[in-house]
């Protein structure tokens, strides 16, 4: 198992670009999520899924969209990028199933953005 | 107000010491639950221990155990025996239910750094 997987990397944009940040999973996880990280703040959620075509707002919406179209794939997308939106993204996964730790989250690596 | 409270931005320990993460929390949700995570300076998120609020003892995980005092709203880390690898970051972090699934919720974190 890949687990949770970002692409890409790092990305530089220039204001008003747009990009896709990639999230995948093969774990069959129903919940997967987004996150920014920024210093001193810890992180805060952006968008989360708990399944294919079912999408809700987290913490830090704006700015950013999101869709599910596939239970393996959650993509993020900034419609045009500001440079408060320079910050580490983390895309993670969990099942919803209850009880207990199976809510633990799964995060990717992460992609670090800076935008100019 | 905040949903996790981490008061402790930097703390120092001596190795082969236990050392405690403080977190505190709050929520209406009855069936909540508690993480911690570690982030080593190579940035990815580790999970380390989790707290369901139903669960009547505290969680233990080898030398991680969650001390969970549900009436003060508190659920801090205690790391025993540290060793170097234990100097990173903890997050602590909350999971409430919505009406569209789970809500996840960090504080901002505590700077650990073990002493030789």
């Amino acid at each position: 198992n890949a687990g949770v997987t970002q692409t890409p990397k790092f990305q530089v944009l220039k204001t008003g670009q747009s990009m896709t940040l990639q999230c995948a999973q093969d774990m069959n996880h129903e919940y997967m999520s987004w996150y920014r990280q920024d210093p001193g703040m810890g992180l805060r959620l952006i968008h989360y899924s708990v399944g294919a075509g079912i999408t809700d707002q987290g913490e830090v919406p704006n700015g950013y969209n999101v869709s599910r179209s596939t239970t393996e794939d959650f993509p993020l997308r900034l419609l045009s990028a500001a440079p408060s939106q320079t910050s580490v993204y983390f895309c993670a996964s969990s099942s919803v199933e209850e009880p207990g730790p199976t809510y633990e989250q799964y995060f990717g690596p992460g992609t670090r953005l800076t935008v100019t | 107000a905040q949903k996790i409270t981490q008061t402790q931005p930097g703390m120092f320990v001596q190795g082969k010491e236990a050392v405690t993460l403080d977190c505190t929390y709050d929520t209406s949700d009855p069936s909540y639950g508690l993480f911690w995570y570690k982030q080593p300076s190579s940035g990815e998120m580790i999970f380390l221990i989790y707290q369901g609020s139903y669960d009547q003892q505290n969680a233990t995980e080898g030398r991680y155990s969650l001390n969970f005092q549900k009436a003060r709203k508190s659920a801090n880390l205690v790391i025993s025996a540290s060793q170097l690898g234990d100097s990173a970051m903890y997050f602590c972090a909350m999971r409430e239910k919505t009406n569209t699934g789970n809500q996840f919720y960090f504080g901002t974190g505590t700077s650990l750094t073990v002493i030789p």
